[in-house]
């Protein structure tokens, strides 16, 4: 079973609005990871941030943790049409390599 | 884009069947994990290779099995293949303790696997 939550699990915008996904997990970790996908292909990595960061940036991105909630969002700015796709966080239990993905959430980007 | 690479992109099987996916994973990687996604779900993880040796495996059955190579690229075989298991196979490389990326994991483009 996946052990991570995200929400919302559809989130519609229209483009330059902001879009906020947030994430759950249930046990301590190394890092956490954010990826788009898009229509079921492979993943893209976005962004990694490790359990003794709490904010990070990349570009467009903005992530950041909290490690006493066991908690993540990822940020993206100024949307695009091109930004639609579904977004997967993924954490690192402590001590392993594994990835244990979230639920994911869908992201529709109105031109 | 990755360097990571899968094939093929998509089979159609029948139960009770076998079947072998590949996978290549990016120059300078030696570790390969493999992750099942059925639709509408996020990956789980199935199990990893580092330096030809597993070293984790999920909560799947032993009749998913898989090999690394001396190269790093790797298989995953799935005997007596079952209904549920029509999903994406999604293969990821990483550098495995070594460099500043060393735990970014970076995936393929997947396997897409239909058991009729």
């Amino acid at each position: 079973s996946q052990q991570g939550e995200e929400d919302p699990q559809a989130l519609s915008i229209q483009e330059g609005e902001n879009a906020t996904m947030n994430c759950s997990y249930k046990t301590s970790i190394n890092n956490l990871q954010w990826y788009r996908q898009n229509s079921g292909r492979g993943l893209v990595h976005l962004i990694l941030i490790r359990s003794n960061e709490r904010e990070k940036h990349s570009g467009r991105l903005r992530v950041t943790l909290d490690t006493s909630k066991k908690s993540s969002s990822l940020l993206i700015t100024a949307s695009r049409a091109a930004d639609t796709a579904s977004y997967f966080c993924a954490a690192t239990p402590y001590n392993t390599d594994k990835l244990i993905f979230g639920t994911g959430t869908r992201l529709q980007v109105f031109p | 884009e990755t360097g990571v690479t899968q094939s093929p992109t998509h089979l159609i099987k029948t139960r009770g069947q076998q079947v072998t996916l590949r996978c290549s994973s990016q120059s300078g990687h030696n570790t390969v994990s493999w992750y099942q996604q059925a639709l509408g779900q996020g990956p789980q993880f199935i199990f990893q290779y580092y330096r030809e040796e597993e070293n984790g495996r999920g909560n799947f059955p032993p009749r998913f099995s898989g090999l690394q190579f001396p190269n790093y690229s790797s298989e995953l075989n799935v005997n007596a293949l079952e209904l549920d298991d029509s999903a994406l196979y999604l293969c990821a490389s990483s550098m495995g303790a070594s460099g500043p990326d060393w735990d970014t994991q970076y995936f393929g483009p997947g396997t897409r696997l239909t058991v009729l």
